[in-house]
């Protein structure tokens, strides 16, 4: 599995846009990029996932670069709830996921 | 169930005891994940079953540690002569194999205190 690389934290205003990095230079041409949050106290959720296309679905939409080096998962309407620490993991999925740290999101009001 | 359910929530106990952590998966679900997470950290990966596959055991930090998953059902994770680094919480996930990396779905996971 590729090695991924997120900010450890970012703030975002209620209300707007969330747009929240990873990188993953080394990719492979199988693996996915998948992306989970985890709300404090809670086990991670998964929230969407792509190969090279743009994906998008009613939580999120995830945004490829075309050398698929490096993503960015987008929450577009950022609420209080979508406080969380976010994982970005590129892998083939074949075998167990690998979670890094993550990013810390904070919603402000 | 409609979801993954792990017992107990939380578990207390003394340096040298032997624990025990239960997962129910999601019926139907044939791949099986425990995770750990100590307090601020990211998660863990312990041990994947999937399906009558000999399990992948990579994650299991020492021999202290060992898990077991009857066909597709229940799966116990021992924890031997407890220590305080054990302190953590365990998390277990299910999945459908052919679901790959997007379908993990997870329980609240295990508070365990090693005091």
């Amino acid at each position: 599995d590729a090695k991924t690389t997120q900010p450890p934290s970012m703030d975002c205003a209620e209300g707007r846009a969330a747009n929240l990095p990873c990188n993953h230079s080394t990719i492979s041409g199988n693996e996915y990029v998948y992306w989970y949050r985890q709300i404090h106290s809670q086990g991670p959720q998964y929230i969407i996932h792509g190969l090279k296309n743009n994906e998008t679905n009613e939580m999120a939409s995830l945004i490829i670069t075309e050398d698929r080096k490096s993503s960015t998962l987008i929450l577009p309407h950022a609420t209080l709830r979508d406080t969380a620490v976010y994982y970005c993991i590129a892998d083939t999925g074949r075998r167990a996921l690998t979670f890094g740290s993550g990013t810390r999101l904070q919603v402000q009001p | 169930g409609a979801g993954v359910s792990q017992s107990p929530s939380n578990k207390v106990t003394e340096k040298g005891k032997d624990v025990e952590l239960r997962c129910d998966p999601i019926s139907g679900h044939t791949a099986l994940y425990w995770y750990r997470q100590r307090l601020g950290q990211g998660l863990e990966f312990l041990i994947y079953f999937q399906g009558n596959s000999a399990p992948d055991k990579s994650g299991l930090p020492s021999d202290r540690f060992s898990a077991e998953r009857t066909g597709e059902s229940v799966s116990t994770l021992t924890i031997q002569r407890t220590q305080q680094e054990d302190s953590a919480v365990y998390l277990c996930a299910s999945s459908l194999v052919q679901d790959r990396g997007y379908g993990y779905t997870f329980g609240s996971g295990t508070r365990l205190t090693v005091v």
